[in-house]
C-alpha cells in the first residue's frame, strides 16, 4: 500500500526550531518529487516547499524562504522539513504529499499530517 | 504568491449540480494548464480529484469535472450526493517549481 506518515510535530516556542519527518512506503521513493503542505486550524491549504526526486532541486513559498529547509534521504525513503525561527503564523498541521509526476503537477498521495504549535 | 480566490461556501440539494470557481492571475492559473482540485473530508487528508485542469485520476468519480478559461478554473460536481459534503481546494502551478492553493470552499448538501 502506498503510504506517507509524518512525525515530529510538537509545541515549540516562538523563535525555536523543529524538524519534521515523513516516512514513505509502497512506492519507489526517488522516482517522485515531494512537497510539504500546511493547514492552519480552520484555514485553507498552503504549499510550503518541494523537492525533486534526486534532491537536487528545491523550492519554497515566500513565507518560509530562508527559515525552512527541505531535504530527503532516498536510502531511508524519508522526507524532512527543518524549520527555524518559528513564528506564531507557522502553527499548522503539516502534510507531506507526493507529486504525481509525468507532468501531472499535482499531489496524488497525502499523509495525515503532524501538528506544529508555536506558543510561549 | 497570493492565494487563489474561491467562494467560502457553496450548497446544493441532492441530485443537483454545483460549480466551484477558482480565480488566480496571469502568472498562475492563466499561464499554466496545471490546476488541480482536492476534496477534504472532515479530519481527513486531502484527496486528488482533478489534475491538469480537466483530467480525473483513476478512482475519482466521473461526477467530478474540471474546466478552465483564462485566469479562472472551475470544478463541477454533478448529481450531488450526501458524501460530497466536504471542503474543496484548488491549486495551481505558479512557476519556479512553486504552487499556490486556493482559499478553500465548503460544500454543503442541503
Amino acid at each position: 500500500e502506498v503510504q506517507l506518515e509524518e512525525s515530529g510535530g510538537t509545541v515549540v516556542r516562538p523563535g525555536g526550531s523543529l524538524r519534521l519527518s515523513c516516512a514513505a512506503s509502497g512506492f519507489t521513493f526517488d522516482d517522485y518529487g515531494m512537497s510539504w503542505v500546511r493547514q492552519a486550524p480552520g484555514k485553507g491549504l498552503e504549499w510550503v516547499s518541494g523537492i525533486n526526486g534526486k534532491g537536487g532541486n528545491t523550492a519554497y513559498a515566500d513565507s518560509v524562504k530562508g527559515r525552512f529547509t527541505i531535504s530527503r534521504d532516498n536510502a531511508k525513503n524519508s522526507l524532512y522539513l527543518q524549520m527555524n525561527s518559528l513564528r506564531a503564523e507557522d502553527a499548522a498541521s503539516y502534510h507531506c504529499a507526493r507529486d504525481c509526476g509525468g507532468g501531472c503537477d499535482a499531489f496524488d498521495i497525502w499523509g495525515q499530517g503532524t501538528m506544529v504549535t508555536v506558543s510561549s | 504568491q497570493s492565494a487563489l480566490t474561491q467562494p467560502a461556501s457553496v450548497s446544493g440539494s441532492p441530485g443537483q449540480s454545483i460549480t466551484i470557481s477558482c480565480t488566480g492571475t496571469s502568472s498562475d492559473v492563466g499561464k499554466y494548464n496545471l490546476v488541480s482540485w482536492y476534496q477534504q473530508l472532515p479530519g481527513k487528508a486531502p484527496r486528488l480529484m482533478i489534475y491538469e485542469a480537466t483530467q480525473r485520476p483513476s478512482g475519482a468519480s466521473s461526477r467530478f469535472s474540471g474546466f478552465k478559461v483564462g485566469n479562472t478554473a472551475s470544478l463541477t460536481i454533478s448529481g450531488l450526493q450526501a458524501d460530497d459534503e466536504a471542503d474543496y481546494h484548488c491549486c495551481s502551478y505558479a512557476g519556479g517549481s512553486t504552487y499556490v492553493f486556493g482559499t478553500g470552499t465548503k460544500v454543503t448538501v442541503l
